[in-house]
């Protein structure tokens, strides 16, 4: 079983919708990261957290440490999000990686 | 334009070639990483160097074989690869490698392509 779960696997949506990806996790960590992948393999790092939430523009993370849970939330959701988001976990001077959430966005 | 660069995008390489991959950054960073992603597989994380000291190797196989210079620049040397190392690398940057933080937010390189034959 992989330290780090993304569900669901696969997501589409309708232009416009709101769209949850959510992050479970079994080990202890130092912080969460949530990347954005696109089509080409380039990755861009959405958001780092270690506690609460943080949002950027249509994109909002939030964190329980408690319970290992993370999800990425994107509102207003538009094709150009059409990408794989993917979970990373820092455990010490480690990364681990969720298998990845591939979200395509019709319009 | 993420200001790390990857050459070259793409590679096609022998069983028995050597060849390697080069990473710069223009951030100003002090660390900076190399990951593989296999298609199917989660990203894995290669070698971390930071302050060009190697801090990271997840039991990579001799074959591949990093190096370091200068904080701006990454190397990946491959040599005797095999087909199943056929996968995406990744280099990616960020601020130094704090005790009480670990690893920064990192920015990624685009990324090279490579296929063993």
């Amino acid at each position: 079983k992989n330290e780090v779960e993304q569900s669901p696997q696969n997501l589409t949506a309708q232009e416009g919708e709101f769209i949850t990806i959510n992050c479970s996790y079994s080990v202890g960590i130092s912080a969460l990261h949530w990347l954005q992948q696109h089509p080409g393999g380039g990755i861009v790092s959405l958001f780092m957290l270690s506690s609460g939430k943080k949002k950027h523009g249509r994109l909002i993370a939030t964190i329980n440490i408690q319970e290992k849970h993370s999800s990425l939330h994107i509102t207003a959701s538009h094709p150009r999000d059409s990408a794989v988001y993917i979970c990373a976990v820092r455990v010490n001077n480690d990364m681990r990686f969720g298998a990845g959430t591939r979200l395509t966005v019709k319009p | 334009e993420t200001g790390v660069t990857q050459t070259p995008r793409h590679l096609v390489m022998g069983m028995t070639n050597k060849k390697s991959l080069k990473c710069e950054q223009h951030l100003g960073h002090n660390a900076m990483y190399w990951y593989k992603q296999s298609a199917k597989k989660p990203l894995e994380l290669m070698f971390v160097y930071s302050l060009e000291e190697r801090v990271e190797n997840n039991s990579v196989p001799s074959r591949f074989s990093p190096e370091c210079p200068n904080s701006s620049h990454l190397f990946l040397h491959l040599h005797t690869l095999q087909p199943e190392d056929s996968a995406l690398y990744l280099c990616a940057s960020s601020r130094p490698i704090r005790s009480d933080r670990g690893y920064d937010e990192q920015y990624f390189g685009p990324g090279t392509r490579l296929t063993v034959t």
